[in-house]
């Protein structure tokens, strides 16, 4: 089983400042099967990003991935009200599919 | 547009066995692309995957929890189902159903979820 680590827990941060999340997998993610989600609170995910770096349909494009192997990101270039929320990492490419703890994107 | 929607039993007794059933509108749960899941998630807590299916009845679970649950479809009436057996505590969570668009493939839309509670 793949197990994500995601870092840091919280990340504290104003509206307009840039958020970076990190993923990391205990081994390498096949054909960078990596997607990042959004989840607030008594709502079901969101698919942000799938394949480490593309962006899901209607998802702005403040919102990036990057990064291959055991090694990804999530970046929010410029933190809006609504951004504020969990991010989930999922690896889909391994059975079984695992997702990583979350990180908590607070504002300061 | 798809919609998915699972409403559940809200309390289930330990030891017994929940049940749920998604069903979805805006769309075909025959579809040749499209797979169908399960993930759970304890209250204050991660995503957990427990299963999928395909529309033609091939199914996929997770080994942590593949000895008690069970998923199926039943694409005349255009729903899937989970059943999980011999429930504890540690099973409280509330149970979103999702598509896949294939196998190895994220979840694209999720229903809105039922939080199951596991109590005497």
């Amino acid at each position: 089983e793949i197990v994500l680590t995601q870092s840091p827990g919280t990340l504290s941060l104003s509206p307009g400042e840039r958020a970076t999340l990190s993923c990391r997998a205990s081994q390498s993610v096949s054909s960078s099967y990596l997607a990042w989600y959004q989840q607030k609170p008594g709502q079901a995910p969101r698919l942000l990003i799938y394949g480490a770096s593309s962006r899901a349909t209607g998802i702005a494009d403040r919102f990036s991935g990057s990064g291959s192997g055991t090694d990804f990101t999530l970046t929010i270039s410029r933190l809006e009200p609504e951004d504020f929320a969990v991010y989930y990492c999922h690896q889909y490419g391994s059975s079984p599919k695992t997702f990583g703890q979350g990180t908590k994107v607070e504002i300061k | 547009q798809l919609q998915l929607q699972e409403p559940g039993p809200g309390l289930v007794k330990p030891s017994e066995t929940l049940s749920l059933t998604c069903t979805v509108s805006g769309g075909s749960i025959s579809s040749y692309i499209y797979y169908w899941g399960w993930v759970r998630q304890p209250p204050g807590k991660g995503l957990e995957w427990i299963a999928s299916i395909y529309y033609s009845g091939s199914t996929y679970y997770n080994p942590s929890l593949k000895s008690r649950v069970t998923i199926s479809v039943d694409t005349s009436k255009n729903q899937f189902s989970l059943k999980l057996s011999s429930v504890t505590a540690t099973d409280t969570a509330v149970y979103y159903c999702a598509r896949e668009r294939g196998y190895s493939s994220p979840f694209d839309s999720w229903g809105q979820g039922t939080l199951v509670t596991v109590s005497s």
